[in-house]
């Protein structure tokens, strides 16, 4: 079975902290992903990465990085939370470079920033 | 926005019904996905269609695909409680790997 695990279920943040959310697959995949999803808004894709180092924006990096370092690890890291970056958060990993995958998702971190 | 559109944004059925999900979404696609999320947790994948497949089973589960109309449909057969969860769809786009846009999904709540 596939196992994609995010480091927290719950945290809370002050406005202004760096805040590290961590995702770890035990699938050697290559793909991986971190969507925010909202109220309404479904998921949006905010970086995913194919390989260790490399990544490429999604919808709405703006506010994120992310780091990618070892290819079981997918860092997503908020240089200076904001309010508006409450929400939950999830993991991803997808194998190949084959369009017939699927992801498989974590469960997801819900972050408040106070 | 390249993000698709689910209806019914909220579905109340009765065990033992059908239910009926639609998606819409505004790109050519190369695969069309459904995903089901129970309350505050991750995703789990359902059915992947691909743009040259028009309908796709899997158990209770029957998935099509109008991409003339650029629009997906879930039916769940005989639903039972257990399928009371948010269901969405996700679109990855031709020559767009790995970009995917999910729609807002539909609520879904059987009752027993």
């Amino acid at each position: 079975d596939v196992k994609v695990t995010q480091s927290s279920r719950y945290l809370v943040k002050r406005t202004g902290e760096k805040v590290f959310l961590e995702c770890v697959q035990d699938m050697d995949h290559e793909n991986m992903f971190w969507y925010r999803q909202d109220p309404g808004l479904g998921l949006r894709l905010i970086y995913f990465s194919y390989d260790v180092k490399m990544k490429e924006k999604g919808d709405i990096p703006e506010g994120y990085s992310v780091s990618r370092e070892k290819k079981e690890r997918f860092s997503l890291i908020l240089e200076s939370a904001s309010t508006n970056q409450t929400s939950m958060y999830l993991c991803a990993s997808r194998p190949g470079s084959q369009y017939q995958e699927t992801q498989y998702f974590g469960p997801g971190t819900r972050l408040l920033v106070l | 926005s390249q993000q698709g559109e689910e209806d019914p944004q909220a579905l109340s059925i009765q065990e033992g019904e059908n239910a009926t999900m639609n998606c819409s979404y505004k790109t050519s696609i190369n695969n069309l996905q459904w995903y089901r999320q129970n309350s505050g947790r991750g995703l789990v994948h359902l059915i992947l269609i691909r743009s040259n497949e028009r309908e796709k089973h899997s158990g209770r589960l029957r998935v099509t695909l109008d991409t003339s109309k650029k629009s997906s449909s879930l039916l769940i057969t005989a639903s039972r409680a257990a399928d009371t969860a948010s269901y969405f769809c996700a679109t990855e786009p031709l020559y767009n790997f790995n970009k995917f846009y999910f729609g807002s999904g539909t609520k879904l709540n059987v009752k027993p």
